[in-house]
């Protein structure tokens, strides 16, 4: 079983601030991914890694961005955020010899 | 491509009555296929998968599912319903090197 840690849990922001979503794993996985999802909905891939230095945009087009400078951290940045990103953002990473995603227990996000 | 279909947004069985959760999936590939349970406010936790071994997967909190290649189905069931296991259940689906493909949900409504 992974471990993912993701803060903040909650988050509640004004229109226009930047804010960055922690995500970090002790697994040593060399994938991550984000997905946001809104209340009662299904997930959307929005931002996914298979390595160190290595970023690739979702499924479902998304104004965050992300790095991945260690293996264990996969940090989700908005740089000016709205009303339209309050959702939940959930971050999975990927045992490949299980071949099973592990999730962290997300942060909700709500901007006035 | 990969592809899996829930069928029922929504299920609501009695306490103590048979738990059905239905996934049929698509697949060019011999998958792997998962169930998933997210509690409010939770991140999404495994709950069972299959990765070509024993067709009947048991996984947690009595839960199990049959990998049927003829039925192109993987449905999740439980014996006896119990009002902690009201939540939402997402089927996945992964091989052949792709990325996990998820479903859209089936929230379980215990009823007392």
């Amino acid at each position: 079983e992974a471990d993912i840690y993701q803060t903040p849990r909650y988050l509640v922001i004004g229109t226009g601030k930047k804010i960055t979503l922690e995500c970090s794993q002790t697994m040593g996985h060399d994938k991550m991914y984000w997905y946001q999802q809104d209340p009662g909905m299904e997930l959307h891939l929005i931002h996914y890694s298979y390595g160190v230095n290595s970023t690739e945009k979702g499924d479902l087009s998304s104004e965050s961005t992300v790095s991945r400078i260690r293996t264990e951290h996969f940090p989700l940045t908005l740089e000016s955020a709205r009303p339209s990103h309050t959702s939940q953002y959930l971050c999975a990473s990927h045992d490949r010899n299980q071949e099973t995603q592990y999730f962290g227990p997300g942060t909700r996000l709500l901007v006035l | 491509a990969q592809s899996v279909t829930q069928l029922g947004s929504h299920v609501s069985v009695s306490e103590g009555a048979l738990v059905l959760l239905r996934c049929n999936y698509s697949s060019s590939v011999p998958p792997y296929l998962f169930w998933y349970v997210q509690y409010p406010n939770q991140g999404l936790q495994l709950l069972l998968k299959y990765t070509s071994a024993a067709t009947l997967v048991k996984g947690i909190n009595g839960f199990e599912a049959e990998f049927k290649k003829s039925e192109t189905s993987f449905h999740l069931t439980k014996p006896s319903a119990h009002m902690s296991d009201a939540a939402e259940y997402f089927c996945a689906i992964s091989g052949g090197y792709q990325k996990v493909t998820f479903g859209t949900g089936t929230k379980l409504q215990v009823i007392p």
